[in-house]
């Protein structure tokens, strides 16, 4: 069964750093992309970006380039988005998501809620 | 780029049919044959319902259908039932290789 975990709840104040993971199991890891989605509270969905598990090659939605960073450790199928510096406009339910070639989504993560206070 | 336009909500009684569009552009849904389409229950995972426009994974019911008309494209659900109340989301793959979402609609079976 494929699966998509993704790290617990967090909390944090606008300018500290966070990284959350999304860790893959029941497929090869590096046979999907795997994409980030932002929701945002009472809003649709927002794809921030996605990255080529196989080769590290990341591309990102001009709305989210240069705030954060999508990355991968293949050795442990983990996928992980982090910011270096978070805004209070940050707070949002994110996804990790499994592509499945033509931009379809496969399978999602369960979410993980940030809160970040001013 | 703005997300793709979807109803906010639509309605439909039970046997019914419903259709729910999703309007993008000349660069998005116009562009290629890859809309997709989700139905989330609430508290449930988002589940993949059709792809690349008309096709649909195995075990999702024939009486989901997709179909696209230039920058537009649509869900119909034949012979609506109280199970399949739920927010549907569309998407497109873009000529910017970038995906883009719509922005939700809740289908209500009266």
């Amino acid at each position: 069964e494929v699966q998509l975990v993704q790290s617990g709840a967090e909390v944090k104040k606008s300018g500290e750093s966070l990284r959350i993971s999304c860790k893959a199991s029941g497929y090869r890891f590096t046979d999907n992309w795997i994409s980030w989605v932002r929701q945002m509270p009472g809003k649709g969905l927002e794809w921030m970006g996605k990255i080529d598990t196989s080769g590290s090659y990341t591309k990102y939605s001009q709305s989210f380039e240069g705030h954060v960073t999508i990355s991968v450790d293949k050795s442990i199928s983990t996928a992980y988005l982090q910011w270096s510096s978070l805004k209070a406009s940050d707070t949002a339910i994110y996804f990790c998501a499994r592509e499945g070639g033509t931009a379809m989504v496969k399978n999602w993560g369960q979410g993980t809620p940030v809160t970040v206070s001013s | 780029q703005s997300a793709l336009t979807q109803p906010a909500s639509v309605s439909g009684s039970p046997g019914q049919s419903t259709t729910i569009s999703c309007t993008g552009t000349n660069t998005d849904v116009g562009y290629y044959e890859y809309v997709s389409w989700y139905q989330q229950h609430p508290g449930k995972a988002r589940k993949l319902m059709i792809f690349d426009v008309t096709k649909r994974p195995s075990g999702v019911s024939i009486r989901f259908s997709g179909s696209k008309s230039g920058n537009t494209a649509s869900l119909t659900i034949a012979g609506l039932q109280a199970e399949d109340e739920a927010y549907y989301y569309c998407s497109s793959y873009t000529r910017y290789d970038t995906i883009i979402f719509g922005g939700g609609t809740k289908l209500t079976v009266l």
